[in-house]
């Protein structure tokens, strides 16, 4: 079966400090990653996605993707407590359109 | 991004009820929905595949007949859960692919508690 690992965490990090997100997957021919944000009791908002091995900046927020290794990562700087969330990893499969197969997502508490 | 809009946010119904749950993409076209089920401390699960003008397709151990889709117009989807149990309490989710570069959108969320 295709599986989404993720460190269910709890990860705990202090205000101002990089926020490190891991994520494996097993399906070699992955193409598409992305990384959802989720709030206790909402649903998922997207964060990033990245496609191509490498990092992606997007403000305090860095993707980075190793397919070699499948394996890919959020970091987040400058962390801020209105950051603490579940984050969730999430691959789209090779051979599937448009189906994303989702970690079970690691919580990250920022501490003032 | 585009925005899904999922109506009710929150429905407690009793057992044995039906109880269905509307999701909307309102600036864009959607030909195919996704429905998720999210139990507390657990990830999405995929229940099934929305299809317009076509039937749904059934994830592996969802059943269908409990879990009625239909997807009439490119703007709407729907799930009910017919007969609810206790053990179908749970968060439903609905998506929507993005056209430019595949991530999903998500509504908001619907919680379901069945007493």
């Amino acid at each position: 079966q295709k599986e989404v690992e993720q460190n269910s965490g709890p990860l705990s990090v202090p205000e101002g400090a990089i926020a490190s997100l891991n994520c494996t997957y097993s399906d070699r021919g992955s193409q598409s990653f992305f990384w959802y944000r989720q709030y206790s009791g909402k649903s998922p908002e997207l964060i990033m996605f990245i496609y191509s091995n490498g990092d992606k900046e997007d403000g305090r927020f860095t993707a980075q993707l190793n397919k070699a290794s499948q394996y890919v990562s959020l970091l987040i700087r400058d962390s801020q407590p209105s950051d603490s969330a579940t984050y969730l990893c999430a691959v789209k499969l090779s051979g599937s359109n448009y189906k994303l197969t989702f970690g079970k997502g690691t919580l990250l508490t920022v501490n003032p | 991004g585009a925005v899904v809009s999922q109506h009710p946010s929150w429905v407690i119904c009793k057992s044995g009820t039906s109880v269905k749950i509307e999701c909307r993409s309102l600036d864009f076209q959607a030909t195919t929905m996704f429905w998720y089920r999210q139990f507390p401390k657990q990830s999405l699960m995929l229940m099934a595949t929305s299809n317009e003008g076509s039937k749904a397709t059934y994830e592996q151990g969802v059943e269908k007949d409990k879990f009625l889709i239909n997807h009439a117009s490119l703007t709407l989807s729907t799930l009910t859960v017919t007969s609810a149990h206790p053990e179908d309490s749970s968060f439903y989710i609905c998506s929507a692919p993005g056209v430019a570069s595949g991530e999903l959108f998500f509504g908001e969320g619907s919680r379901l508690t069945v007493l």
